[in-house]
Protein backbone atom coordinates (compact mmCIF):
# COMPACT_ATOMS: atom_id res chain seq x y z
CA UNK A 1 0.00 0.00 0.00
CA UNK A 2 1.83 3.31 -1.08
CA UNK A 3 1.09 5.92 2.04
CA UNK A 4 2.62 8.67 -0.72
CA UNK A 5 0.70 8.73 -3.95
CA UNK A 6 2.36 10.82 -6.87
CA UNK A 7 -0.60 9.82 -9.91
CA UNK A 8 0.69 11.87 -12.56
CA UNK A 9 4.29 9.74 -13.96
CA UNK A 10 4.76 13.32 -16.05
CA UNK A 11 4.19 16.83 -16.77
CA UNK A 12 5.26 19.65 -19.43
CA UNK A 13 4.71 23.31 -19.21
CA UNK A 14 6.13 26.11 -21.18
CA UNK A 15 9.16 27.79 -20.01
CA UNK A 16 7.81 31.28 -17.67
CA UNK A 17 4.46 29.15 -16.49
CA UNK A 18 3.18 27.87 -13.58
CA UNK A 19 4.56 24.16 -12.73
CA UNK A 20 2.03 22.58 -10.04
CA UNK A 21 3.23 19.04 -9.00
CA UNK A 22 0.77 17.20 -6.83
CA UNK A 23 1.41 14.13 -4.43
CA UNK A 24 -1.13 12.59 -1.61
CA UNK A 25 -0.82 10.69 1.35
CA UNK A 26 -2.71 8.69 3.30
CA UNK A 27 -0.99 8.29 6.66
CA UNK A 28 -2.04 10.87 9.20
CA UNK A 29 1.12 10.41 11.14
CA UNK A 30 3.09 11.72 8.71
CA UNK A 31 4.48 15.41 9.82
CA UNK A 32 7.14 16.57 7.80
CA UNK A 33 6.91 16.54 3.92
CA UNK A 34 9.96 17.51 1.77
CA UNK A 35 10.69 17.21 -2.34
CA UNK A 36 13.33 16.18 -3.83
CA UNK A 37 14.59 15.84 -7.44
CA UNK A 38 16.07 14.34 -9.29
CA UNK A 39 18.56 14.50 -12.74
CA UNK A 40 19.44 11.87 -14.96
CA UNK A 41 22.65 9.71 -13.58
CA UNK A 42 22.25 12.03 -10.39
CA UNK A 43 21.08 11.18 -6.90
CA UNK A 44 18.22 13.38 -5.66
CA UNK A 45 18.84 16.77 -3.93
CA UNK A 46 16.76 18.38 -1.30
CA UNK A 47 14.18 21.02 -2.56
CA UNK A 48 12.30 22.29 -0.08
CA UNK A 49 10.52 21.49 3.08
CA UNK A 50 7.42 21.84 5.07
CA UNK A 51 6.16 20.98 8.71
CA UNK A 52 2.52 19.97 9.22
CA UNK A 53 2.12 23.28 11.39
CA UNK A 54 2.36 24.99 8.69
CA UNK A 55 0.52 24.76 5.11
CA UNK A 56 3.07 26.83 3.22
CA UNK A 57 6.61 27.24 2.92
CA UNK A 58 8.53 29.69 0.51
CA UNK A 59 12.05 29.44 -1.20
CA UNK A 60 12.69 31.88 -4.39
CA UNK A 61 10.76 30.28 -7.04
CA UNK A 62 9.72 26.71 -5.13
CA UNK A 63 6.51 27.11 -2.88
CA UNK A 64 5.26 24.27 -1.27
CA UNK A 65 1.48 24.18 0.12
CA UNK A 66 -0.06 21.64 2.63
CA UNK A 67 -3.32 20.78 2.75
CA UNK A 68 -3.62 18.26 5.99
CA UNK A 69 -7.53 17.95 6.18
CA UNK A 70 -7.39 16.52 2.27
CA UNK A 71 -3.57 15.04 2.88
CA UNK A 72 -2.39 16.53 0.03
CA UNK A 73 0.34 18.64 -0.75
CA UNK A 74 1.43 20.65 -3.61
CA UNK A 75 4.52 21.82 -4.89
CA UNK A 76 4.74 25.19 -7.23
CA UNK A 77 7.36 26.53 -9.35
CA UNK A 78 6.94 30.12 -10.90
CA UNK A 79 8.54 30.88 -13.47
CA UNK A 80 9.58 27.54 -14.92
CA UNK A 81 12.71 27.36 -16.83
CA UNK A 82 14.43 24.55 -18.66
CA UNK A 83 16.55 23.70 -15.66
CA UNK A 84 13.57 22.95 -13.66
CA UNK A 85 13.23 19.48 -16.03
CA UNK A 86 13.93 16.81 -13.65
CA UNK A 87 11.89 13.76 -11.67
CA UNK A 88 10.40 15.46 -8.58
CA UNK A 89 9.45 13.03 -5.71
CA UNK A 90 7.37 13.74 -2.90
CA UNK A 91 8.60 12.35 0.45
CA UNK A 92 7.30 12.05 4.22
CA UNK A 93 7.87 11.11 7.88
CA UNK A 94 6.48 11.08 10.94
CA UNK A 95 8.18 12.21 13.99
CA UNK A 96 9.33 8.72 15.49
CA UNK A 97 9.99 7.24 11.74
CA UNK A 98 13.69 6.88 11.11
CA UNK A 99 13.12 6.75 7.36
CA UNK A 100 11.08 8.74 4.70
CA UNK A 101 8.81 7.72 2.19
CA UNK A 102 9.12 8.69 -0.95
CA UNK A 103 5.73 9.00 -3.68
CA UNK A 104 7.00 7.55 -7.27
CA UNK A 105 7.74 10.55 -8.79
CA UNK A 106 6.52 12.87 -11.64
CA UNK A 107 8.91 13.58 -13.91
CA UNK A 108 8.55 17.56 -15.31
CA UNK A 109 9.56 18.94 -18.64
CA UNK A 110 9.96 22.42 -19.16
CA UNK A 111 9.64 23.54 -22.67
CA UNK A 112 11.67 26.47 -24.08
CA UNK B 1 28.67 16.95 -5.54
CA UNK B 2 26.58 15.87 -2.31
CA UNK B 3 29.24 14.37 -0.36
CA UNK B 4 28.37 11.12 -0.80
CA UNK B 5 30.19 8.33 -2.53
CA UNK B 6 29.17 5.00 -4.02
CA UNK B 7 30.91 2.29 -6.09
CA UNK B 8 30.89 1.06 -8.51
CA UNK B 9 28.38 3.48 -10.49
CA UNK B 10 27.12 0.12 -12.48
CA UNK B 11 27.54 -3.74 -11.74
CA UNK B 12 27.01 -6.79 -13.89
CA UNK B 13 25.70 -9.86 -12.38
CA UNK B 14 24.43 -12.91 -13.07
CA UNK B 15 21.53 -15.07 -11.20
CA UNK B 16 22.36 -16.38 -7.91
CA UNK B 17 25.78 -14.35 -7.21
CA UNK B 18 26.36 -12.17 -4.94
CA UNK B 19 27.77 -8.44 -5.01
CA UNK B 20 28.80 -6.08 -2.32
CA UNK B 21 27.80 -1.94 -2.75
CA UNK B 22 29.75 0.77 -0.74
CA UNK B 23 29.05 3.94 0.40
CA UNK B 24 30.98 6.30 1.99
CA UNK B 25 28.92 9.33 4.03
CA UNK B 26 29.27 13.25 3.84
CA UNK B 27 31.82 14.07 5.99
CA UNK B 28 30.36 14.44 9.10
CA UNK B 29 26.74 12.34 8.73
CA UNK B 30 26.43 9.07 11.23
CA UNK B 31 23.88 8.03 9.52
CA UNK B 32 23.94 5.72 6.22
CA UNK B 33 20.14 4.69 4.26
CA UNK B 34 19.90 2.34 1.68
CA UNK B 35 17.24 2.96 -0.93
CA UNK B 36 15.92 0.99 -3.60
CA UNK B 37 14.75 2.26 -7.06
CA UNK B 38 13.17 -0.17 -9.63
CA UNK B 39 11.89 0.51 -12.66
CA UNK B 40 8.78 3.24 -12.34
CA UNK B 41 9.37 2.97 -9.00
CA UNK B 42 9.65 5.41 -5.95
CA UNK B 43 12.52 5.12 -3.62
CA UNK B 44 11.89 2.27 -1.13
CA UNK B 45 13.68 2.54 2.07
CA UNK B 46 15.68 -0.59 2.93
CA UNK B 47 17.73 -0.03 6.01
CA UNK B 48 19.36 2.66 8.42
CA UNK B 49 22.66 2.64 10.56
CA UNK B 50 23.43 5.51 13.07
CA UNK B 51 27.23 5.50 14.22
CA UNK B 52 27.58 1.69 13.30
CA UNK B 53 23.77 0.63 14.55
CA UNK B 54 21.28 -0.53 12.97
CA UNK B 55 18.62 2.09 13.29
CA UNK B 56 15.34 1.78 11.31
CA UNK B 57 14.60 -1.30 8.79
CA UNK B 58 11.94 -1.18 5.80
CA UNK B 59 11.44 -3.92 2.95
CA UNK B 60 14.43 -5.34 2.65
CA UNK B 61 14.92 -8.94 1.98
CA UNK B 62 16.42 -11.85 4.07
CA UNK B 63 18.53 -12.11 1.20
CA UNK B 64 19.69 -8.91 2.11
CA UNK B 65 22.19 -7.39 4.26
CA UNK B 66 24.18 -4.11 5.72
CA UNK B 67 26.64 -2.92 7.89
CA UNK B 68 28.29 0.32 8.86
CA UNK B 69 31.79 0.02 9.91
CA UNK B 70 33.79 2.29 12.33
CA UNK B 71 34.85 4.93 9.66
CA UNK B 72 30.99 5.39 8.79
CA UNK B 73 31.25 3.64 5.30
CA UNK B 74 28.38 1.44 4.84
CA UNK B 75 28.51 -1.70 2.75
CA UNK B 76 25.17 -3.31 0.91
CA UNK B 77 25.40 -7.40 0.59
CA UNK B 78 22.95 -8.54 -1.85
CA UNK B 79 22.99 -12.60 -2.20
CA UNK B 80 21.34 -14.99 -4.19
CA UNK B 81 20.54 -12.26 -6.65
CA UNK B 82 17.36 -12.73 -8.82
CA UNK B 83 16.29 -11.08 -12.30
CA UNK B 84 14.34 -8.97 -10.37
CA UNK B 85 16.56 -7.41 -8.10
CA UNK B 86 17.94 -5.29 -11.03
CA UNK B 87 16.76 -1.35 -9.34
CA UNK B 88 19.19 2.07 -9.20
CA UNK B 89 20.26 1.74 -5.35
CA UNK B 90 21.00 5.02 -3.46
CA UNK B 91 23.11 5.19 -0.42
CA UNK B 92 21.86 8.83 1.55
CA UNK B 93 23.47 10.34 4.74
CA UNK B 94 22.52 12.91 7.85
CA UNK B 95 24.04 14.11 10.59
CA UNK B 96 21.71 12.62 13.37
CA UNK B 97 19.70 10.80 11.17
CA UNK B 98 15.88 12.24 12.74
CA UNK B 99 12.85 11.87 10.68
CA UNK B 100 12.86 15.48 10.39
CA UNK B 101 16.63 15.84 8.45
CA UNK B 102 17.27 16.33 4.92
CA UNK B 103 19.31 13.11 3.34
CA UNK B 104 22.13 13.66 0.90
CA UNK B 105 22.47 11.20 -1.52
CA UNK B 106 24.68 9.57 -3.88
CA UNK B 107 24.47 8.92 -7.94
CA UNK B 108 23.82 5.40 -7.05
CA UNK B 109 24.65 2.12 -8.23
CA UNK B 110 22.54 0.62 -11.08
CA UNK B 111 22.84 -3.26 -10.77
CA UNK B 112 21.75 -5.61 -13.78
CA UNK B 113 21.33 -9.40 -12.80
CA UNK B 114 21.27 -10.97 -15.72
Amino acid sequence: DQQVKQNSPSLSVQEGRISILNCDYTNSMFDYFLWYKKYPAEGPTFLISISSIKDKNEDGRFTVFLNKSAKHLSLHIVPSQPGDSAVYFCAASDGSARQLTFGSGTQLTVLP
Amino acid sequence: DSGVTQTPKHLITATGQRVTLRCSPRSGDLSVYWYQQSLDQGLQFLIQYYNGEERAKGNILERFSAQQFPDLHSELNLSSLELGDSALYFCASSVRGGGEEKLFFGSGTQLSVL
